[in-house]
C-alpha cells in the first residue's frame, strides 16, 4: 500500500542535542509537510516543500530546519531542542497544494 | 483569515447512537473542507473531503458531512457510532493563497463511546 512513514516512532533526546526526524513516502506527491502537535491541540505547520522550493511558515522558529534530498524522503532537523518542543511531529504528502493531505503516524519527541 | 471553530471539545455517545460533529467556518469563499480523525499516538487519518459538487460528501468508516454554505458548515455524521471510533476529531479548512496553500484545523472534538 502506498503510505507515509515516518521513522523513529518515539524519540528522546537531551535538551540541546541535535536530533533528525524522518519521513518517507511512496505515493509519489509533490508537497512533503511538517507539523508540529502539542498534547490536546490541532496540527501546527511548520514548513512544507513543493518539490523542491522550502515553504516556511513566518512563526516557524529558526531552530527547526528540513531538507529534502529527493521526492521521497523528507527530514525535519531540531538544531538545539528545547523542553518546549517536545510534541508529536507529524509529517504529510499531498499531491498537489489544493489537494487533501495524508499523514504519517507521527514521531513523539520527549527532551530531557 | 480564515477560521474554523469546532464548538464542542468533548461529546459522549452510547455504542450504536448517532453522532454528528459541528464544525464551522469564516471564509470570504468557499474553501476545500475535510475531516480527520485521530486515535491517541497515531497520525490523523482522512475521513472524507469536499472540493465541490454534491454538498452530501460519503466518507469512509460509515461516516458523512454535509456542506451547508448558508450556514457555513461542514457537520460530521454517523448514524450508529462503533466502540472503535472513540478517537479525536479534526475539522479543516483549506484555502489556496498567492505564497502557497493554507490548511486551517478546528480545536478538535474529543469522541468517547460508551459502551
Amino acid at each position: 500500500d502506498a503510505m507515509v512513514i515516518q521513522n523513529p516512532r518515539y524519540q528522546v533526546t537531551q535538551f540541546g542535542k541535535p536530533v533528525t526526524l524522518s519521513c518517507s513516502q511512496t505515493l509519489n506527491h509533490n508537497v512533503m509537510y511538517w507539523y508540529q502537535q502539542k498534547s490536546s491541540q490541532a496540527p501546527k505547520l511548520l514548513f512544507h516543500y513543493y518539490d523542491k522550493d522550502f515553504n516556511n511558515e513566518a512563526d516557524t522558529p529558526d531552530n527547526f530546519q528540513s531538507r529534502r534530498p529527493n521526492t521521497s524522503f523528507c527530514f525535519l532537523d531540531i538544531r538545539s531542542p528545547g523542553l518546549g518542543d517536545a510534541a508529536m511531529y507529524l509529517c504529510a504528502t499531498s499531491r498537489d497544494l489544493d489537494r487533501e493531505r495524508y499523514f504519517g503516524p507521527g514521531t513523539r519527541l520527549t527532551v530531557l | 483569515a480564515q477560521s474554523v471553530t469546532q464548538p464542542d471539545i468533548h461529546i459522549t455517545v452510547s455504542e450504536g447512537a448517532s453522532l454528528e460533529l459541528r464544525c464551522n467556518y469564516s471564509y470570504g469563499a468557499t474553501p476545500y473542507l475535510f475531516w480527520y480523525v485521530q486515535s491517541p499516538g497515531q497520525g490523523l487519518q482522512l475521513l472524507l473531503k469536499y472540493f465541490s459538487g454534491d454538498t452530501l460528501v460519503q466518507g469512509i468508516k460509515g461516516f458523512e458531512a454535509e456542506f451547508k454554505r448558508s450556514q457555513s458548515s461542514f457537520n460530521l455524521r454517523k448514524p450508529s457510532v462503533h466502540w472503535s471510533d472513540a478517537a479525536e476529531y479534526f475539522c479543516a479548512v483549506g484555502i489556496l493563497t498567492g505564497g502557497g496553500n493554507k490548511l486551517t484545523f478546528g480545536t478538535g472534538t474529543q469522541l468517547k463511546v460508551e459502551l
